[in-house]
């Protein structure tokens, strides 16, 4: 089953500008993570944020969490190129569709 | 921090034969190994999960006697694909994780197309 649900599916930016995506979930869950995709290669994983958790940093990172919503989002700020890459968020071992991210320099 | 080594990283084989993927975790002991299958543009799709020294638990779907994993020691675990048919073409990745890990860490993946 897939339960982390992103949005959108993809998301066009300038460099510089942030980026947000989220992502919605179904059943309850120990924490919720997020990992980056470049093209054709393995999973990068970027940041954890348990469910007693509301907000997570990580240098360009942010991250949150309402489990009332069971929902997260992430925020890439001051984008660059090379921020671009699909975004999956996974709740236990379950992926979510990604949300695909381009930069344009 | 933990590596995960996944070999081939792509293999292109004839309809019939079976290919074998390892997956290695180069510095620490996986209790628990994963392997998915991505079709292009979609999103990862857990194929079976395998605990170190016990048979893999296969996810609804997913023949068991088509995608055969063994994971015998703590640092290996490996996918063998019998019988390929075009349609089993795809990027299969493992991931790993620790004993008390939260996180998984991912091979590189390894494209397989049938011919």
């Amino acid at each position: 089953s897939q339960q982390g649900e992103e949005d959108p599916q993809a998301l066009s930016i300038q460099e510089g500008e942030n980026a947000t995506m989220n992502c919605s979930y179904k059943t309850s869950i120990n924490n919720l993570q997020w990992y980056r995709q470049n093209s054709g290669r393995g999973l990068v994983h970027l940041i954890l944020i348990r469910s007693n958790e509301r907000e997570k940093h990580s240098g360009r990172l942010r991250v949150t969490l309402d489990t009332s919503k069971k929902s997260s989002s992430l925020l890439i700020t001051a984008s660059r190129a090379a921020d671009t890459a699909s975004y999956f968020c996974a709740t236990d071992y379950d992926f979510g569709k990604g949300t695909k991210l381009t930069v344009n320099p | 921090g933990a590596v995960v080594s996944q070999h081939p990283s792509w293999v292109i084989c004839k309809s019939g034969t079976s290919v074998k993927i390892e997956c290695r975790s180069l510095d620490f002991q996986a209790t628990t190994m994963f392997w998915y299958r991505q079709f292009p543009k979609q999103s990862l799709m857990l194929m079976a999960t395998s605990n170190e020294g016990s048979k893999a638990t296969y996810e609804q779907g997913v023949e068991k006697d088509k995608f055969l994993i063994n994971h015998a020691s703590l640092t290996l675990s490996t996918l063998t694909v019998t019988s390929a048919h075009p349609e089993d073409s795809s990027f299969y990745i493992c991931s790993a994780q620790g004993s008390g890990a939260n996180v998984l860490t991912f091979g590189a993946g390894s494209r397989l197309t049938v011919l």
